[in-house]
């Protein structure tokens, strides 16, 4: 079946800095990728998603690209906020024609004043 | 609208005994799933419901998890002779169908604490 692997957190960041979260997948074609952030005390929630290679999904300043050559997702932000402080989950379709996705375990983002 | 709500928020039982877990999805969603996410582990995906079709059962950890929905709407997640394993927060999701490039929507969970 699909797999995805995230880089393991947490991730520690000052305000206004670059923030890079690798995903990398393993898939059978090119399913749709998603990316779901958890912020405190709430459930997770879509928070882009592309759905054919070389797409761009793109959200409230995050955007990641999804790259076929490197099968990689990689969520992107050019400043990050405390508000963006989260856990972040890479997710993907678990197998072929299937509607079940399977998540990555989730990157913690803590960002600073 | 309304999201999908979950009840109750936490729980804490004890061991060898059984829970229910109620989830309702948003209006019109016709698929359903149930998650479990343990400290430190992604999500771990237990059932899945598609309209009147038959439930993708593949997930659950043991027989003493079943699932149930009940008129295509509300589910309810039971665990049976509960372990302290199953302590968890339990995530039911949402979908409008079934398709692999479907958005999520993720109710707010519920924490089971088994003492």
């Amino acid at each position: 079946g699909n797999s995805v692997t995230q880089m393991e957190g947490p991730v520690t960041l000052s305000e206004e800095a670059f923030l890079t979260i690798n995903c990398t997948y393993t898939a059978t074609g090119y399913p749709s990728l998603f990316w779901y952030v958890q912020y405190p005390g709430e459930g997770l929630q879509l928070l882009l998603k592309a759905t054919k290679a070389d797409d761009k999904g793109s959200n409230k300043g995050f955007e990641a690209t999804y790259r076929k050559e490197t099968t990689s997702f990689h969520l992107e932000k050019g400043s990050v906020q405390v508000s963006d402080s989260a856990v972040y989950f890479c997710a993907l379709p678990r197998s072929g024609g299937s509607y079940i996705p399977t998540f990555g375990r989730g990157t913690s983002l803590i960002v600073h004043p | 609208g309304a999201g999908v709500s979950q009840s109750p928020s936490n729980k804490v039982t004890e061991k060898g005994k059984d829970v229910e877990l109620r989830c309702d999805p948003i209006s019109g969603h016709t698929a359903l799933y149930w998650y479990r996410q343990s400290l430190g582990q992604g999500l771990e995906f237990l059932i899945y419901f598609q309209g009147n079709s038959a439930p993708d059962k593949s997930g659950l950890p043991s027989d003493r998890f079943s699932a149930e929905r009940t008129g295509g709407s509300v589910s309810t997640l039971t665990i049976q002779r509960t372990q302290q394993e199953d302590s968890a927060v339990y995530l039911c999701a949402s979908s409008l169908e079934a398709a692999d490039t479907d958005t999520q929507y993720f109710g707010p969970g519920t924490r089971l604490t088994v003492l």
